[in-house]
């Protein structure tokens, strides 16, 4: 299975955007990139997921490089809601259909 | 119901109890997977359903741990002779089709603590 690299940790300010990074070198052509997040005492979530293009939705930004070695999960703007664990996940249909979930990266928003 | 829910949502069981711990998935969801989250750690995979068939249980820690869905909607998955070391979040998380590009929700999860 390709593998991800993510920060252990993050800190950022409230109301200031954050860029989570994500190194994937190993990716196949048919991995997608998810991204799942998770707050204390609750689930995993999902935020967002792409292929080779940059995606955006309500919650957060995705940019994937050109070379798809790498991406990037963008929060425009932090609250105290998204302390959370964000996982970078690669995962596709030809590759099975389990979730292989690192350590994460533990994202502290101070106030 | 409008997410995936899971009880008990935690659970106390002394070293060598049985315990059965229970999913509800999405209505229609056609694929259902457990995971266990050890404190400090991402989930880990254990099992996955697409409706009543069992797939892959490629994760399960021992032959203590077992997994039913037989209807194909609630699944149950289930420890024997629980020990320690099976303290754990027990996390159930459904889909609609199979493959991780449909996306899944993940339930709270069941807190297990053997003492």
């Amino acid at each position: 299975d390709a593998k991800t690299t993510q920060p252990n940790s993050m800190e950022s300010n409230e109301e200031e955007p954050v860029h989570l990074p994500c190194n994937h070198s190993t990716i196949s052509g048919t991995d997608y990139i998810h991204w799942y997040r998770q707050l204390p005492s609750q689930g995993p979530e999902y935020v967002i997921h792409g292929l080779t293009s940059n995606v955006n939705n309500r919650m957060a930004s995705l940019a994937i490089a050109e070379d798809r070695k790498s991406s990037t999960l963008i929060l425009h703007r932090a609250t105290l809601r998204d302390a959370a664990v964000y996982y970078c996940i690669l995962g596709s249909t030809n590759s099975g259909y389990a979730l292989n979930f690192g350590k994460g990266t533990s994202l502290l928003v101070t106030p | 119901g409008a997410g995936v829910s899971q009880s008990p949502r935690y659970k106390v069981a002394k070293r060598g109890q049985d315990v059965a711990l229970r999913c509800d998935p999405i209505s229609g969801h056609v694929s259902l997977f457990w995971y266990q989250q050890a404190l400090g750690q991402g989930p880990e995979f254990l099992t996955y359903f697409q409706n009543e068939a069992q797939l892959d249980k490629s994760g399960l820690p021992s032959d203590r741990f077992f997994a039913e869905r037989p209807e194909g909607s609630v699944s149950t998955l289930k420890i024997q002779r629980t020990q320690q070391e099976d303290s754990a979040v027990y996390l159930c998380a459904s889909s609609l089709r199979q493959g991780p590009i449909y996306g899944y929700t993940f339930g709270s999860g069941t807190r297990l603590t053997v003492v």
